[in-house]
């Protein structure tokens, strides 16, 4: 059963680094049909796409955060992260990794970490 | 403000039916595909239907979603109280080329 899991700091102050770790495990970050992403929810909101990549390292980012993030894959670890540059307490919020499986037609997020709370303040 | 629109909250008993509608627009659900994401406190969240209207294997028939046009809708019948939950709406925007997600409806099964 394919499983992720989300880790690093819960605090992080402003104008600093946020920077998330996704392990996955019970499958492989190389296969074909995977891509590998991330999904915020602020507190009292809705869920918020961040970025994709694909294991061979090519990114997809929402434009309306693409110029303060970074996401990575090292598929020597079976990992996958995000970095968030530049945060201000509007980016406080729970963050998710998950797998976003794509057939012929369409993809869909089908397997999600428990999500990690990351709160920016002083 | 979400892209899709979801009512924030919604609630019926045990046993009954509820409906949780997603309203889009001709560039996300009028052109593709919608999913359904269930999200209970301090546990991942689960797909409970993708392609608009097919259920991920485990996931009880109870559930079940439909499209027509820009709108989409999620039916859960035979209501439990593990049901209490938020729900979200998925699909993909080809203008502004994003992952869009509703607001979310918080489910009370009374």
């Amino acid at each position: 059963q394919l499983q992720l899991q989300e880790s690093g700091p819960g605090l992080v102050r402003p104008s600093e680094t946020l920077s998330l770790i996704c392990t996955v495990s019970g499958g492989s970050i190389t296969n074909i049909d995977s891509y590998w992403g991330w999904v915020r929810q602020p507190p009292g909101r809705g869920l918020e796409w961040i970025a994709t990549i694909y294991y061979t390292g090519t990114p997809h980012y929402n434009p309306s955060l693409k110029s303060r993030l970074t996401i990575a894959v090292d598929t020597s670890q079976n990992q996958f992260s995000l970095r968030l540059n530049s945060v201000t307490a509007a980016d406080t919020a729970v963050y998710y990794c998950a797998r976003r499986e794509c057939s012929d037609i369409s993809c869909v997020f089908d397997h999600w970490g428990q999500g990690t709370l990351v709160s920016v303040s002083s | 403000q979400s892209v899709l629109t979801q009512p924030p909250s919604v609630s019926a008993a045990p046993g009954q039916k509820v409906t949780i509608s997603c309203s889009g627009s001709s560039s996300n659900i009028g052109k593709t595909f919608v999913s359904w994401y269930q999200l209970l406190p301090l546990t991942a969240p689960k797909l409970l239907i993708y392609d608009n209207d097919k259920r991920p294997s485990g996931i009880p028939d109870r559930f079940s979603g439909s499209k027509s046009g820009t709108s989409a809708t999620l039916d859960i019948t035979g209501l439990q109280t593990g049901d209490e939950a938020d729900y979200f709406c998925g699909s993909w925007d080809s203008s502004l080329n994003v992952v869009i997600f509703g607001g979310g409806t918080k489910l009370t099964v009374l």
